[in-house]
């Protein structure tokens, strides 16, 4: 199984800081990386795909980039309704494996 | 748009089958190209996939519970379904259904179900 390993766990920061987090997965997965973010009693909400490439409807403000085995998102500008839970996910090969998620938290 | 429901009892009596079941709309589940799968999260936890199935019919499950798992599709209904058998403690997590194309990766999540593992 491909181990996928977000860093860090959790963050503090204010509005309208710029935030990353890293993702780092255990073999190469070339760009087959995927981003999601979900608040608390809520379904996980896709944001990027194919590491760099925004889902339909996601703001600008949201970035990603890596190829291989490290990957990063970016909050450009942190906004009130960004601060959620992160979780990077690999679809190069089945077991489809999540990193343990980043906790966004209001400084 | 598309919506996926899932559904089922939100309790489960220890070594019994956990039985849930998808129902999409706003779009056919027959589809080519897309797979059907589930999620799910401990309570506190991260994200675990258990497995898909394609419009197809042909599964790719996690090993972790390959032994205890089925995961089946009913195109008539526009359906798919999870049975997890022999559940313990460590199966109680809010279930997610969803979908991803070939290639790409989950695009449409369902709201979730909580389903808890208790005598």
């Amino acid at each position: 199984d491909i181990q996928m390993t977000q860093s860090p766990s959790s963050l503090s920061a204010s509005v309208g800081d710029r935030v990353t987090i890293t993702c780092r997965a255990s073999q190469g997965i070339s760009n087959y990386l995927a981003w999601f973010q979900q608040k608390p009693g809520k379904a996980p909400k896709s944001l990027i795909y194919g590491a760099s490439s925004l889902q339909s409807g996601v703001p600008s403000k949201f970035s990603g980039s890596g190829s291989g085995t490290d990957f990063t998102l970016t909050i450009s500008s942190l906004q009130p309704e960004d601060f959620a839970t992160y979780y990077c996910q690999q679809y190069s090969s089945y077991p489809l494996t999540f990193g343990g998620g980043t906790k966004v938290e209001i400084k | 748009q598309l919506q996926l429901q899932e559904s089922g009892p939100g309790l489960v009596k220890p070594s019994e089958t956990l039985s849930l079941t998808c129902t999409v709309s706003g779009g056919s589940i027959s589809s080519s190209g897309y797979f059907w799968g589930w999620i799910r999260q401990p309570p506190g936890a991260g994200l675990e996939w258990i497995g898909s199935i394609s419009y197809s019919g042909s599964t790719y499950y996690n090993p972790s519970l390959k032994s205890r798992l089925t995961i089946s599709i009913d195109t008539s209904r526009n359906q798919f379904s999870l049975k997890l058998s022999s559940v313990t403690a460590a199966d109680t997590a809010v279930y997610y259904c969803a979908r991803r194309g070939g290639g790409r990766p989950i695009d449409y999540w369902g709201q979730g179900t909580l389903v808890t593992v208790s005598s």
